[in-house]
């Protein structure tokens, strides 16, 4: 069964420095996302990326972050220079529409910044 | 905006009881949809079942059903003969039928099935 993997399971980075979170979305969907899950809290929406473009973004996508479809098959997200409260979970998910169809989500990137 | 409200934070039953997670939404929407999801150990997001607003009727899959009432803006799950395997944190998240194709989701009910 197709899945949406990422890379690292777990990522642990110096406060200012660069991280990439790496996805490979399932190979038919058109629809990427990035969602995040700080420790205990709700799973937030950061960014939704179709036709090789962001198609919305929430507050917490300031300037720090960056989405990118290097090669066609993965979909990488850039956190240019890490603060302490960028620590979560960051998941990424691909759906092959984008209304009434399931979001498949990845296991999860864990970063931890210190 | 849209909010998900779970007021639940923990709950926990016994094997092949039937619990109920509640879940309330905000919306000035009137197309829209909901869906359950499971986290498991395994951090994975899986979908566990999803309704459609304009559907009256209520969505079912095998031993996951909901109580939608779109009015009271309520859609709780229902797990009957619960198992151990459905122990996880359940999320209910929130979709607009238009515009931003983004899940806003409530804050979580970790669930415990005990044998």
């Amino acid at each position: 069964e197709p899945e949406v993997t990422q890379t690292p399971s777990h990522q642990v980075t110096q406060m200012g420095q660069e991280v990439i979170l790496r996805c490979v979305p399932i190979s038919n969907h058109l629809y990427f996302y990035w969602y995040r899950q700080i420790l205990g809290q709700k799973v937030e929406f950061l960014v939704s990326f179709y036709n090789n473009e962001i198609s919305e973004k929430s507050e917490i996508f300031d300037d720090q972050f960056s989405v990118e479809r290097p090669d066609g098959s993965n979909f990488t997200l850039k956190i240019r220079s890490t603060k302490l409260e960028d620590s979560a979970m960051y998941f990424c998910a691909s759906s092959r529409g984008q209304v009434n169809t399931e979001a498949f989500f990845g296991q999860g990137t864990r970063l931890t910044v210190v | 905006a849209q909010t998900v409200t779970q007021s639940q934070p923990e709950m926990s039953v016994q094997e092949a009881e039937t619990v109920t997670l509640s879940c309330t939404y905000d919306t000035s929407e009137n197309n829209y949809y909901l869906f359950w999801y499971k986290q498991p150990p395994s951090r994975q997001m899986i979908l566990v079942i999803r309704q459609e607003a304009y559907k009256q009727q209520n969505a079912t899959e095998n031993r996951f059903s909901v109580n939608f009432q779109k009015a009271a803006k309520s859609f709780s799950l229902k797990i009957s003969d619960s198992q151990l395997g459905d122990t996880a944190m359940y999320f209910c998240a929130f979709m607009g039928a238009w515009g931003a194709q983004k899940l806003v989701f409530g804050q979580g009910t970790r669930l415990t099935i005990n044998p």
